[in-house]
């Protein structure tokens, strides 16, 4: 099956502690961005990437890092800058032109304790 | 800039009535238009989306919503919704055939609908 896969469903982290968000699709999409939501807030964008080898800061990129090395896969960094990473984040890929559709993962809850 | 108001964060509606969740959006170029359906503790699925054409666009699940270019809204309805419509509904737009960081979605806060039996 056809996809976007997030590992892992539930993160938990020490506050100080640098964390690695999974994100993998299959669909051999050309883009794919990665959103952080908070209750009330909706999906704010965090990175996006068009290509690989390139991506682009997002409306809230501080606090996180990406790399785009190959076509499937696109990591989310969630450093110890982030001053609030308690969120719910998700990834997203697309055919990279305006018109196509986002398909999104099922996301992953991270909880700094 | 563009943006997106949801009007009403939630929603209300006993099973089998229609119900009518307001988007309104701001830009001052051609926009596409999209409504996304989350449920809980998912990732989001596209309802519908307006590219072009006919400004009725019907969707997944009984969804349809209608584009007004001078009210510059996208409100999304069901005639009769049923128990499993209880979600969270997003309403986003894009910037048009522009491209590049215009083709990123900006999403609305969200609005959260509740079917009571």
């Amino acid at each position: 099956d056809g996809g976007i896969t997030q590992s892992p469903k539930y993160l938990f982290r020490k506050e100080g502690q640098n964390v690695t968000l999974s994100c993998e699709q299959n669909l051999n999409h050309d883009a794919m961005y990665w959103y952080r939501q908070d209750p009330g807030q909706g999906l704010r964008l965090i990175y996006y990437s068009q290509i690989v080898n390139d991506f682009q800061k997002g409306d809230i990129a501080e606090g996180y890092s990406v790399s785009r090395e190959k076509k499937e896969s696109f990591p989310l960094t969630v450093t110890s800058a982030q001053k609030n990473p308690t969120a719910f984040y998700l990834c997203a890929s697309s055919k990279a032109t305006s018109t196509d559709t986002q398909y999104f993962g099922p996301g992953t809850r991270l909880t700094v304790l | 800039a563009q943006s997106v108001t949801q009007l009403d964060s939630q929603v209300p509606v006993f099973e089998e009535a229609p119900v009518e969740l307001r988007c309104n959006y701001s830009s001052s170029v051609s926009v596409y238009l999209f409504w996304y359906v989350q449920y809980p503790n998912q990732g989001l699925q596209l309802l519908l989306k307006y590219l072009s054409g006919s400004t009725l666009v019907k969707g997944i699940n009984g969804f349809e919503a209608e584009f007004n270019k001078s009210q510059t809204s996208f409100h999304l309805r069901k005639p009769s919704v049923h128990i499993s419509d209880t979600a969270e509904y997003f309403c986003a737009v894009s910037g048009g055939p522009s491209g590049g960081s215009q083709g990123n979605l900006i999403f609305g806060k969200g609005t959260k609908l509740s079917v009571k039996p």
